[in-house]
């Protein structure tokens, strides 16, 4: 199956400062690669998603690239806010008829006042 | 409105226990999914079902049984409960095929003791 490991485990920036957390996955048929935050005692909700034939992808101060040969993908965070605090998983899916989905082990950003 | 419900929200029991929990989504979503989210926040995909058939079992100890008795319900069993088991256990759904978001309940937190 999917393998996705994803690094650093913790990351700690100071508002203002930009944030990057990178995956990479085992599995060259995966072509869905959605992001996913998690506040403290919430669910996790999707923040943004590439798929496999696109190679960058923006919504305001978030960005995720993708290399599908080198099989990594990273989430960029420009302009860190305070509220940007969270949990944050890549994931790594193959849209089909019945869709897979396997996370990384997730990265706990703490963005400092 | 809830898209994904899931109860209980907080459940502790006794080692050698066994518990049920449920979940719901009205979204019209043909495939859902239970995950373990430990200590260490990893979020580890345990079943997947889509249209009550089951489609992922991720080596989960059989004392581990989902049930899915419509495509909106999936609940789940756990039979002698060990320590190991404490975690917080998330359902979801997705719609078949793409676009591709997967939609988290709220989790339910076991403690067993």
């Amino acid at each position: 199956g999917e393998n996705v490991e994803q690094h650093p485990s913790t990351l700690s920036v100071q508002e203002g400062d930009s944030a990057v957390i990178k995956c990479t996955y085992s599995d060259s048929a995966s072509n869905y690669f959605p992001w996913y935050k998690q506040e403290l005692g919430k669910r996790p909700q999707l923040i943004i998603d590439i798929r496999s034939n696109v190679g960058e992808k923006k919504d305001q101060r978030i960005a995720v690239t993708l290399n599908k040969t080198a099989k990594h993908f990273s989430l960029h965070i420009t302009e860190t806010q305070p509220e940007d605090s969270a949990v944050y998983f890549c994931a790594a899916s193959i849209l089909a008829n019945f869709n897979k989905f396997y996370f990384g082990s997730g990265t706990k950003l703490n963005v400092k006042p | 409105d809830t898209a994904v419900s899931q109860t209980p929200k907080y459940l502790v029991t006794q080692m050698g226990n066994d518990k049920s929990i449920k979940c719901e989504q009205n979204l019209g979503h043909d495939t859902m999914y239970w995950y373990k989210q430990d200590s260490k926040k990893f979020l580890k995909i345990m079943f997947s079902y889509n249209n009550k058939e089951l489609i992922i079992n991720e080596t989960v100890p059989n004392r581990f049984s989902p049930k899915s008795p419509d495509k909106a319900h999936l609940n789940l069993h756990i039979n002698s409960l060990e320590l190991g088991d404490s975690a917080v256990y998330f359902c979801a759904s997705s719609p078949r095929g793409g676009p591709g978001e997967l939609f988290f309940g709220e989790g339910s937190r076991l403690t067993v003791l």
